[in-house]
């Protein structure tokens, strides 16, 4: 178990450029989150992936954001166009379930997070 | 909606105890407790099923109340690596996904 690892741990942009994340879940975990988290508050979901297919996207979450998981492996989050309110750490988590139905009992495991600053 | 925790801070002396409370609006599944120290990812701590069901920490207590939507994390005997931010998660109905809270910020002094 190598854990979660996300790529950058960092990123500096201006307004209105794109910004590419990556994560690498635990290999054996089938599902895959990805979150969003500012300061003083807990992580809000935006996404999340069972295998291959992107299953559930947050009503909340902007057409500027896209996410992809080709082959069921590591994970990619786009924002294009980004705005000084993408400001924010984005966390990767992944957990491994049984089926495609409701969150039970597992637990998420997260990576270290990409800290995206927009200027 | 995201559930409720309280308090929002609580500081304590080594060797003390802490209770932290998770509330929601909503009927639960199942209530997720994680740890996030500062500049770090959060680190699972323990699931409490609806019937009774825990998987966690040997060392981290926690209850489930069905009927009340609430759930509680029990810190005792604290040491100076319990201090972080402390998430309850919940899941309500055929949610696919954890909603946060907004956290417990837990400070243990020497």
């Amino acid at each position: 178990d190598t854990g979660v690892s996300q790529d950058p741990r960092h990123k500096i942009t201006k307004r209105g450029q794109n910004v590419t994340f990556r994560c690498d879940p635990i290999s054996e975990h089938n599902r895959l989150y990805w979150y969003r988290q500012t300061l003083g508050q807990g992580p809000e979901f935006l996404t999340y992936f069972q295998n291959e297919a992107q299953l559930e996207k947050s009503r909340l979450l902007s057409d500027r954001f896209s996410a992809e998981r080709p082959k069921g492996s590591f994970s990619t989050l786009e924002i294009q166009r980004t705005e000084q309110g993408d400001s924010a750490m984005y966390l990767c988590a992944s957990s491994l379930s049984s089926g495609t139905g409701p969150f039970r009992g597992s637990p998420l495991h997260f990576g270290n997070g990409t800290r995206l600053t927009v200027t | 909606q995201q559930p409720v925790q309280s308090p929002q801070a609580v500081i304590l002396r080594e060797g003390e105890d802490a209770v932290i409370n998770c509330s929601s609006s909503k009927a639960l599944y199942s209530v997720h407790w994680y740890r996030q120290k500062h500049g770090e990812a959060p680190v699972f701590l323990m699931i409490l099923l609806k019937g009774g069901e825990q998987k966690g920490h040997e060392k981290i207590s926690a209850s489930f109340n069905e009927k009340k939507q609430q759930s509680s994390l029990y810190l005792t005997a604290s040491q100076l690596s319990y201090s972080g931010t402390y998430f309850c998660g919940t899941v309500s109905g055929s949610a696919r996904q954890l909603t946060f809270g907004s956290g417990t910020q837990l400070t243990v002094l020497p």
